[in-house]
């Protein structure tokens, strides 16, 4: 079984310009997240999907960033301009479904980006 | 919001020896789940805890959901050269979506 593909594995770019990663979960996963995870710090939720539909953007920078995913498959975050405190790897994850007894979510290899 | 804490922060141990990390948080959590991330790699599952005081082992891995449903902990026996990561615990809030919630994690390195 295939697992979390990412893309691309590293970014370096000027602040102020823009990026865009792509994710493809987990064939029949229902569920995809994207979670930044600073140097030395946890992976924090920025968006999640259940399906097409986005069910909690909360801690999403929306001045900035966006998500979206179409088709309830594979999914793009953009950063749109970024800024130096963005320099983070993104981790896509997704998992088969939600409700009880879950939680398991497979993430794929990340995304790091610099930002200058 | 919900928040996890993890100690130690870091630590430095023989090969051999047993290693004992702790999550807690200030919110109950329905699920609480051990990660493990090697560098370059997302974080791969280690361990679930769906029920409070439930104690569960993977091989040289052992963790218990506290009584209180606000702390873990993950104890990993003999530890060997390949243990050397982050261990991440995370907590899944129920909600309609249940939302899993990640600690600030623990590295460990291990001495040969």
């Amino acid at each position: 079984e295939a697992g979390v593909a990412q893309s691309p594995r590293y970014k370096i770019i000027e602040k102020r310009q823009s990026v865009a990663f792509w994710c493809n979960p987990i064939s029949g996963h229902a569920t995809l997240y994207w979670y930044q995870q600073i140097l030395g710090q946890g992976p924090k939720l920025l968006i999640q999907f259940q399906n097409n539909g986005v069910v909690d953007d909360s801690q999403l920078p929306k001045d900035r960033f966006s998500a979206e995913r179409l088709k309830g498959v594979d999914s793009t975050l953009k950063i749109q301009p970024a800024k130096l405190e963005d320099s983070a790897v993104y981790l896509c994850a997704s998992s088969l479904r939600p409700g009880p007894n879950t939680g398991e979510l497979f993430f794929g290899e990340g995304s790091r980006l610099t930002v200058l | 919001g919900q928040q996890l804490n993890q100690s130690p922060q870091s630590m430095f141990i023989q090969e051999g020896e047993d290693v004992s990390m702790n999550c807690t948080s200030s919110s109950i959590f329905n699920t609480w789940l051990w990660y493990k991330q090697d560098p370059g790699e997302g974080p791969v599952l280690l361990i679930a805890l769906y029920k409070a005081g439930e104690l569960t082992s993977n091989g040289r891995l052992t963790a218990q959901f506290g009584i209180t449903r606000k702390d873990s902990f993950l104890n990993i026996s003999a530890s060997i050269p390949s243990d050397v990561g982050i261990y991440f615990c995370a907590g899944q809030v129920k909600t309609s979506y249940d939302k899993v919630i990640f600690g600030p994690g623990t590295s460990l390195s291990v001495i040969p």
